[in-house]
């Protein structure tokens, strides 16, 4: 069965803080892994990441895949009270033109960031 | 370019009811997907379209079923509603998929569902 995990599930930093935010998962056909920010409403997309050791970045917030060890992490440094979130983390399959639009997703990591 | 848009956005139903939700994609785009997010189950994929044709299913029961017309509009529908099919109701869209480097999903809204 696919899986995505992420950890930790929620994590209470102060604003100026640097967090980690990692995704681990065990799928079959692995195809791209991508990360989503949900406030109050539909998550936006942050990241996808196809390749391993490709470091992409905007602005504060970071990520980076490892397909050897199935895992990827999020950073974000210097945080803000608006990054206050979930983080979701989920992964897409696909081989042979199946579950291209289908992604696993993970539990998500709740991130409060205090003033 | 306007974003992915989803009618209604909240809709209370009795058990048993049916309910039809629309999702119109982002303009250009061909691969529609539906999600249901629960605060116990988390986001689930329920199913995509691409040119009209379901492409990928996910585990759900038959009383949950959708299509695509031919300008990408997707709607689901959910027969026999059950206390448990309250959730969110979350449709994304993208180019053609996530075989690409540009297949990132895009969400809508979404449609808050209320089952008394």
């Amino acid at each position: 069965e696919d899986k995505v995990v992420q950890s930790p599930l929620s994590l209470v930093v102060h604003e100026g803080d640097t967090v980690t935010l990692n995704c681990s998962y065990e799928v079959t056909n692995f195809r791209s892994l991508l990360w989503y920010k949900q406030e109050k409403k539909a998550p936006t997309f942050l990241f996808m990441l196809t390749s391993s050791g490709i470091e992409k970045k905007s602005g504060r917030l970071s990520s980076i895949l490892d397909k050897k060890e199935l895992f990827s992490i999020l950073n974000i440094t210097a945080t803000q009270t608006g990054d206050s979130a979930i983080y979701l983390c989920a992964v897409g399959m696909g081989a042979g033109g199946t579950s291209y639009g289908k992604l696993t997703f993970g539990q998500g990591t709740i991130l409060t960031v205090h003033p | 370019k306007a974003g992915v848009t989803q009618t209604p956005r909240y809709l209370i139903k009795t058990r048993g009811q049916q309910v039809t939700l629309s999702c119109s994609p982002i303009s250009g785009h061909r691969s529609v997907s539906w999600y249901q997010q629960t605060p116990g189950q988390g986001l689930q994929f329920l199913f995509e379209y691409f040119s009209e044709t379901q492409r990928n299913k996910g585990n759900f029961p038959g009383r949950f079923s959708g299509r695509q017309f031919s300008n990408s509009r997707s709607e689901m529908n959910v027969s026999t509603l059950e206390l448990g099919d309250s959730a969110l109701y979350l449709c994304a869209s993208s180019l053609t998929g996530l075989h690409n480097q540009r297949g990132e999903q895009f969400f809508g809204p979404g449609t808050r569902l209320t089952v008394l």
